[in-house]
């Protein structure tokens, strides 16, 4: 059974700082990989998708990159705001009509 | 404006008294599905939709419904809550099992 895990469950960082978020999985056969964030009160919020054919994605600071062969992904958020601040949630999609795995996610603070 | 949203957003209630959670997506998107989170377990799938009449269950079906009797909603229903379904409740749709998944903005059940 799949399993995802994410290092570290908690990060603190002052503002403008660069940081990764890691994500790993068991099982390397995955149809994509989702990174989400969570803001309390507002659900979950679709950041970047990667296809197993690809080896990254960029959305503005967003950066995310899927090694599918070693079960790894990480989301490197550049020049990071205060506005950063949330849970950043890694799942992964296996193909089949089952929804998606998901990690216990990394809880972000950014300092002013 | 492309959205999910879930009502009611906060509910308490008692044990054996039915209540439905209500999903609705205006993307016209054929799978929808249903999640709980808990702390310490993440987010995990109740059940899915692959389109109208067609549901199967996830990962923790047990003591839930739902139905699909037309595209753009799907419902959970609760038969008889108990307490160990107090949870933080999801719906996502998206055009299929392996494309991007958009999230509602939750639902937060207590069962007394």
């Amino acid at each position: 059974k799949q399993e995802v895990t994410q290092i570290p469950a908690a990060l603190s960082v002052p503002e403008g700082e660069n940081l990764v978020l890691n994500c790993s999985f068991t099982d390397s056969a995955i149809y994509n990989l989702q990174w989400f964030r969570q803001d309390p009160g507002k659900g979950l919020t679709s950041l970047l998708l990667i296809q197993s054919s690809q080896r990254e994605q960029t959305s503005g600071r967003l950066n995310a990159s899927l090694d599918k062969s070693s079960g790894r992904s990480t989301l490197y958020i550049a020049a990071s705001q205060p506005g950063d601040s949330a849970t950043y949630l890694c799942a992964v999609q296996e193909g089949g009509a089952d929804g998606l795995t998901f990690g216990k996610g990394t809880h972000l603070i950014i300092q002013p | 404006e492309a959205q999910v949203t879930q009502n009611p957003r906060y509910l308490i209630t008692v044990t054996g008294k039915k209540l439905t959670v209500t999903c609705s997506q205006n993307m016209n998107h054929e799978y929808m599905s249903w999640y709980r989170q808990d702390p310490g377990l993440g987010l995990r799938q109740i059940y899915y939709s692959m389109n109208v009449e067609v549901t199967d269950k996830g990962d923790v079906p047990e003591g839930y419904k739902v139905s699909r009797k037309e595209k753009r909603n799907f419902p959970l229903i609760l038969e008889s809550p108990s307490p160990n379904q107090t949870s933080l409740y999801f719906c996502a749709s998206s055009w299929g099992p392996n494309n991007e998944q958009f999230f509602g903005p939750g639902t937060r059940l207590t069962v007394l």
